[in-house]
């Protein structure tokens, strides 16, 4: 049983355009959501994360957005430029153990 | 980067043979993970440990088996790799990001391949 959906699979769009992935989760002991970036041939790093006692976080150009009472959580990239284009993954955990949704794998085209 | 080196990077290896992939690090934390990446499916938790000597299973924990005898190094053992084994895997340590907050850092990942 997947812990954590994330979709779209995949996303084209234009430059300067607004990228929307969402996710959801079904265990409310979670408390914790951070999403990762990952390039060709890299592992994923770390991008921003959030706690379930805030509805938004934003960090630049990248805004999380949470609603605890629907359990679900999306990534916001205003602005997209050609060097966002990569695998972007959600996450969900607690004490350090996280599950990772399935990656939406963004292209940002020129 | 927080210092952690996987090895080897890529491997192919027959089936029913077994094979052990390392994780190094150098900066002393406690949390480590293994990880496998195939598409459709994301990262999926194989085994973490919380301490040397200290392992427990994850998500798809059958047919591997980890080792954690020192603080920096822990060992992902395919004890008979099957072909649905192939994949590539990655190592992740947890590490404070301040204010109470932590998130992975991972390796490089290894590509194996099971012919």
């Amino acid at each position: 049983q997947q812990q954590v959906k994330q979709s779209p699979q995949s996303l084209i769009v234009q430059k300067g355009g607004i990228s929307i992935i969402n996710c959801a989760y079904e265990n409310t002991a979670f408390d914790y959501f951070p999403w990762y970036q990952q390039f060709p041939g890299k592992g994923p790093a770390l991008l921003i994360a959030i706690r379930p006692d805030v509805s938004e976080k934003k960090e630049g150009r990248f805004t999380i957005s949470f609603n605890k009472s629907a359990k679900q959580f999306s990534l916001h990239i205003m602005d997209s430029q050609p060097g966002d284009s990569a695998t972007y993954f959600c996450a969900a955990g607690v004490l350090n153990k996280f599950y990772f949704g399935s990656g939406t794998k963004l292209n940002v085209k020129p | 980067d927080a210092g952690i080196t996987q090895s080897p990077r890529h491997k192919v290896t027959e089936t029913g043979t077994p094979v052990t992939l390392r994780c190094h690090q150098t900066e002393n934390h406690r949390y480590m993970y293994w990880y496998r990446q195939d598409p459709g499916h994301g990262l999926r938790l194989i085994h973490y440990s919380y301490g040397v000597k200290d392992t427990d299973k994850g998500e798809v924990s059958d047919g591997y088996s980890v080792s954690r005898s020192k603080t920096e190094d822990f060992l992902l053992t395919l004890e008979s790799a099957t072909s649905s084994q192939t994949s590539v895997y990655f190592c992740a340590i947890s590490v404070p990001q301040g204010a109470g907050e932590y998130g992975y850092t991972f390796g490089s990942g290894t590509r194996l391949t099971v012919v």
